[in-house]
């Protein structure tokens, strides 16, 4: 158990349909992550919330659509997915301002595309 | 990119050391070095960081290289519980939110 929650920890869903992943942390960490995970592939940086400001949007489609309404939650809003979307979506949370400081990652959303 | 290079894959007893070299050879100053570890299919699990002096905690230790252009994590006794993928990465000290993920090494223990 990082203190990292991310909710659900499996999706399903159909290139129509709109879904959301949620990420949760009170660890009082002010800097929040997403990350996809394709199969046999290294992590993907996509977005990085400081202070509750997007200060990375690693060139991610549109389809995917970050929120952090405040520094203890960061959702992923998707819609109109692709098949090759289907992967692992990890959230982290760290404090900002310094290499000085670990990141706690939660375990992750297996989203499936179908 | 990542700026870290670490060999894909590596084998170890169970019992003894492992020990995972990383080469970051282009580290400025003020860049620290984190370890990282994925067991399948779940969310990294920070192991230790450090700057320039060794670390050591009830995980792993980190030794640096006094020129700090290489490092390497040792697991002191591998258990099989300890086969993952490891990740080194370098990390900026000053207001560098982002966490970059190469390739890791591939650490198999063996029984």
């Amino acid at each position: 158990e990082t203190g990292v929650t991310q909710t659900p920890r499996h999706l399903v869903m159909g290139m129509t349909n709109k879904k959301s992943l949620k990420c949760e942390q009170h660890l009082g960490h002010n800097a929040m992550y997403w990350y996809k995970q394709s199969a046999k592939k290294p992590l993907e940086l996509m977005f990085v919330y400081s202070l509750e400001e997007r200060v990375e949007n690693n060139s991610v489609p549109s389809r995917f659509s970050p929120e952090c309404p405040n520094s203890s939650h960061l959702f992923l809003h998707l819609h109109t997915l692709q098949p090759e979307d289907s992967a692992l979506y990890l959230c982290a949370s760290s404090l900002t301002g310094g290499g000085n400081t670990e990141a706690f990652f939660g375990q992750g959303t297996r989203l499936t595309v179908v | 990119d990542a700026k870290t290079t670490q060999p894909p894959s590596m084998d170890c007893a169970e019992g003894r050391a492992a020990n995972l070299p990383c080469n970051h050879s282009t580290i400025s100053g003020n860049e620290y070095v984190y370890w990282y570890r994925q067991i399948h299919s779940q969310g990294p699990q920070y192991i230790i960081h450090g700057l320039k002096n060794n670390e050591t905690n009830e995980m792993a230790s980190l030794i640096i290289t006094e020129d700090r252009k290489s490092s390497t994590l040792i697991l002191p006794h591998a258990t099989l519980r300890d086969t993952a993928v490891y990740y080194c990465i370098v990390r900026v000290a000053w207001r560098d939110d982002k966490i970059i993920f190469g390739k890791g090494t591939r650490l198999h223990i063996l029984p």
